[in-house]
């Protein structure tokens, strides 16, 4: 079993609308979460951390369900510059233990 | 800014010859790392390192080694380049036990 699964999508949606992706992480022990975007043919870049209480930034909202371990990003108002793939990344708060999922595609259409 | 840098954007290279990748973090980071990213697979650790000359294995070290003399900088080694080792290769720092990590633009490997 992954460690990190995500759907690979892709997902294409109309500018302006709402989408949600989500990732599912197995360890429990897990402590800390981010969402990182990756533009095509590009080195990941963080988009936001994700913290237990949820939290959000402009259109980004990022949540955390240790329960059912799992975390969810969703992007209001679609931008056609939000095209990229959104990695799901977990860390044990060990230092040297993250884990990825394989990335969800987003392509915003006008 | 914080920044990480690969040396290397671009290479081609022969099958046989022996390639170096290098990373330099300028954020005083504790763990430096070298990823490979291949379309389908995601991102696989290849080695890490938590400190000055220390090293440990990530998912697929075959083939490659690295080498970290100095805290800011993270070689990446292939002893004989083999055509399955044409991927995109990705150094990282953090800080060790916290904190996301930071990337650097990535080295296009192509070995003929």
């Amino acid at each position: 079993r992954k460690e990190v699964e995500q759907d690979p999508g892709p997902f294409n949606v109309p500018e302006g609308a709402t989408v949600a992706f989500n990732c599912t992480y197995s360890n429990s022990a897990s402590q800390s979460f981010f969402w990182y975007r990756q533009d095509c043919r590009k080195e990941p870049k963080l988009l936001m951390s994700v913290y237990s209480s949820g939290n959000e930034d402009g259109r980004f909202t990022a949540q955390l369900n240790r329960a059912s371990q799992y975390i969810s990003l969703l992007i209001r108002d679609s931008k056609l510059s939000d095209s990229a793939t959104y990695l799901c990344v977990v860390n044990l708060n060990t230092g040297n233990q993250f884990y990825f999922g394989t990335g969800t595609s987003l392509t915003v259409i006008p | 800014d914080v920044k990480v840098t690969q040396s290397s954007r671009y290479l081609v290279k022969r099958t046989g010859e022996k390639v170096f990748l290098e990373c330099v973090q300028d954020m005083d980071h504790e763990n430096m790392f070298w990823y490979r990213q291949d379309p389908g697979l995601g991102l696989r650790l290849i080695y890490f390192s938590y400190d000055v000359k220390m090293k440990e294995k990530g998912d697929i070290p075959e083939g490659y080694s690295v080498s970290r003399e100095k805290k800011e900088r993270f070689s990446l080694i292939l002893e004989s380049a083999s055509t399955n080792q044409t991927s995109m290769y990705l150094c990282a720092s953090s800080y060790r036990g916290r904190g996301e990590l930071f990337f650097g633009e990535g080295s296009r490997l192509t070995v003929l």
